[in-house]
């Protein structure tokens, strides 16, 4: 049982450049969300979705997508990758949504630079 | 956006001291509160889930307490070992919207 994986765990890209972050999750939950932690703020919710083919928009989604076309997988993208969005992106999942009775997986997090 | 804040920023404490910190919350509409252990160069791991009033969980030497009508939380952590040196979060819920706190950095120091 692998849980949240995330990949990469570490990615360097220039101002304007485009990524995928991968996350996949092997527990049939039906909660995904990306987050950013960043130092002082704490962990942001970015976007999150309730099952396959759901999302929706977090705290901070300016500058990233995401799509759930399967319940395993929810990747993230940043569409032009500006210095403000350097950070630590962790990927997270729960059994169920609304009422918060289960706590997050995470995934191990991918540390991301833009220069 | 819910505000969730956390207290003290950070802790040192000596091997076999007791401590405790505090989550605060919005008491309106509450769904939630979760606290997660995270360890540095790791990923943040579930202790306890808290969605009653009075609820009261434990796991080993840490154990905490929820206060939904005055929008707290308290962890406590009895006879603190060196690998108890972590960052303790709480988080709460608006719908599908968790809100985390920042964090209290807890040193053990042998």
């Amino acid at each position: 049982n692998a849980g949240v994986t995330q990949t990469p765990k570490f990615q360097v890209l220039k101002t304007g450049q485009s990524m995928t972050l991968q996350c996949a999750q092997d527990m049939n939950h039906e909660y995904m969300s990306w987050y950013r932690q960043d130092p002082g703020m704490g962990l942001r919710l970015i976007h999150y979705s309730v099952g396959a083919g759901i999302t929706d928009q977090g705290e901070v989604p300016n500058g990233y997508n995401v799509s759930r076309s399967t319940t395993e997988d929810f990747p993230l993208r940043l569409l032009s990758a500006a210095p403000s969005q350097t950070s630590v992106y962790f990927c997270a999942s729960s059994k169920q949504t609304g009422t918060g009775s289960y706590g997050y997986t995470f995934g191990s997090g991918t540390r991301l630079t833009v220069v | 956006i819910l505000n969730v804040e956390q207290s003290p920023q950070s802790l040192h404490v000596q091997e076999g001291d007791s401590t405790n910190f505090t989550c605060s919350f919005p008491s309106s509409n509450f769904y939630a509160l979760h606290w997660y252990r995270w360890e540095t160069a790791k990923s943040p791991e579930a202790l306890f889930v808290m969605t009653l009033n009075g609820d009261e969980k434990k796991k080993g030497r840490i154990s905490a307490t929820l206060n939904t009508k005055e929008g707290y939380s308290y962890l406590y952590i009895k006879g603190s070992q060196p690998e108890d040196s972590a960052t303790y979060l709480c988080a709460t819920n608006t719908g599908n919207q968790f809100y985390f706190g920042t964090g209290t950095s807890l040193t053990v120091i042998p």
